[in-house]
């Protein structure tokens, strides 16, 4: 089965740099996924992760372990718009490739 | 236009009645999911589609059918909605190879009272 696993809430100060964690498990890892979500809002891609390593977007990277079942997103230069919900999510080939989605790390940014 | 739109954005209902959700897709996509979120609990599948012919069941499809119309069109409903059905619904599209994963829509709030 899958299990993914965050931090539920998270306080950062703007200007900061923030780090949330994922963990998971899985059977057939075919890919790991970042997305921020906004209160009320849909969720939008924010990063993907197949290989080890980290990928870099702007103020945003993602980085990846496949052999420790880990993955991280950093947040630098943290601003007010960055406070949401940001969602881990591992694809399973083994379960049709559908995504399972961790239950959210919110992140509250203060001045 | 967007490229996931769901319909309505807001509904409040009353216990008992059935209710329809729509989405519909421009991005081609022949994969399509219905979610559910609630505070707390992240994102759960209720039903999935792989292409028109291919309906699957997701891990809280009780209470919950679907119709694949076209490839574009998904829609979901609550044949006799109940109070804890009141949730914010999540279509979404993707294909299998996509490194960018799904494609959501705007969401669904219903209301069950």
């Amino acid at each position: 089965g899958q299990n993914i696993d965050q931090p539920t809430e998270m306080t950062a100060t703007e200007g900061a740099i923030v780090q949330i964690n994922c963990t998971y498990q899985t059977s057939g890892f075919n890919g790991l996924f970042w997305y921020q979500q906004h209160a009320g809002e849909a969720p939008t891609f924010l990063s993907y992760n197949v290989l080890d390593g980290l990928e870099e977007k702007g103020r945003f990277s993602s980085f990846l372990s496949r052999s420790k079942g880990y993955s991280y997103l950093l947040l630098k230069e943290l601003q007010m718009k960055d406070s949401a919900s940001y969602l881990c999510a591992v694809r399973d080939r083994r379960n049709t490739d559908k995504l399972i989605f961790g239950t959210g790390t919110r992140l509250q940014v203060f001045p | 236009d967007a490229d996931v739109t769901q319909t309505p954005r807001n509904r409040i209902t009353k216990t008992g009645k059935r209710i329809m959700l729509e989405c519909s897709q421009t991005k081609g996509h022949d994969r399509m999911y219905w979610y559910r979120q609630d505070p707390g609990l992240g994102l759960r599948l209720i039903y999935y589609s792989f292409d028109v012919k291919d309906i699957n069941k997701g891990e809280i499809s009780d209470g919950y059918s679907v119709s694949r119309q076209a490839q574009a069109k998904f829609s979901l409903s609550l044949e006799s909605a109940i109070p804890n059905q009141t949730a914010l619904y999540f279509c979404a599209t993707s294909d299998l190879e996509g490194g960018f994963g799904y494609t959501f829509g705007s969401g669904t709030r219903l209301t069950v009272v």
